[in-house]
């Protein structure tokens, strides 16, 4: 079945340092990847999205880029703070309009 | 938070119970879903629905039913044939299957012993 590989599973970095977080899928129809992050204890709430068409999108200090040739995409979130401390789900659309979520990756952000 | 709200929050109960949690969303969203979150395996899909009184069967359907019957409200239960209920439920809603962004609610925890 389809299925949405994220990697690392934890991410640690220093305050002011970039974070890179990368994922595969397997449904060459997938046309949607949104990415989501999660406060402890929270629900999860979308950061921002990149439809197929496009292969990059950018929103202040986060950019995902597209390479759907190789089936991957990643977020890049620029200049960290405490606050980006969270979990980040990267996501791809399915048939039936489902999402397939990645494992997930818990980033920590050190003042 | 977008308007989608689950109750309760937290749950408990013994094993061998059928237990039904709760989603309602004002959004006037056709689509709805349920996730299971465990820790390190991310958000696995049991059911959704596209539109009201049709829904299909997700990656982890099994030991759990759910109903469509009216559009805001998309009530899941979880049998006693679920072998490991132990975990946090989430609900989603978008605007129509595969179109725009999925809000969730805020979860609900459930435990079984």
């Amino acid at each position: 079945g389809e299925n949405v590989e994220q990697h690392p599973s934890t991410l640690s970095v220093q305050e002011g340092d970039s974070a890179v977080i990368k994922c595969t899928y397997s449904d060459s129809a997938s046309n949607y990847f949104p990415w989501y992050k999660q406060e402890l204890g929270k629900r999860p709430q979308l950061i921002i999205d990149i439809r197929s068409n496009v292969g990059e999108k950018k929103d202040q200090r986060i950019a995902v880029t597209l390479n759907k040739t190789a089936k991957h995409f990643s977020l890049h979130i620029t200049e960290t703070q405490p606050e980006d401390s969270a979990v980040y789900f990267c996501a791809a659309s399915s048939e039936g309009g489902k999402l397939i979520f990645g494992q997930g990756t818990e980033l920590s952000v050190k003042p | 938070d977008g308007g989608i709200t689950q109750s309760p929050k937290y749950l408990f109960r013994k094993e061998g119970q059928n237990v039904t949690l709760s989603c309602e969303q004002n959004l006037n969203h056709d689509a709805m879903y349920w996730y299971r979150q465990d820790p390190g395996q991310g958000l696995r899909l049991i059911y959704y629905s596209q539109i009201v009184n049709d829904f299909q069967k997700g990656d982890i359907a099994e030991g759990y039913s759910v109903s469509r019957e009216k559009k805001e409200s998309f009530p899941l239960t979880v049998t006693s044939a679920q072998k490991n209920p132990t975990a946090f439920y989430l609900c989603a809603s978008s605007i129509g299957a595969g179109k725009g962004e999925q809000y969730f609610g805020p979860g609900t925890r459930l435990t079984v012993t």
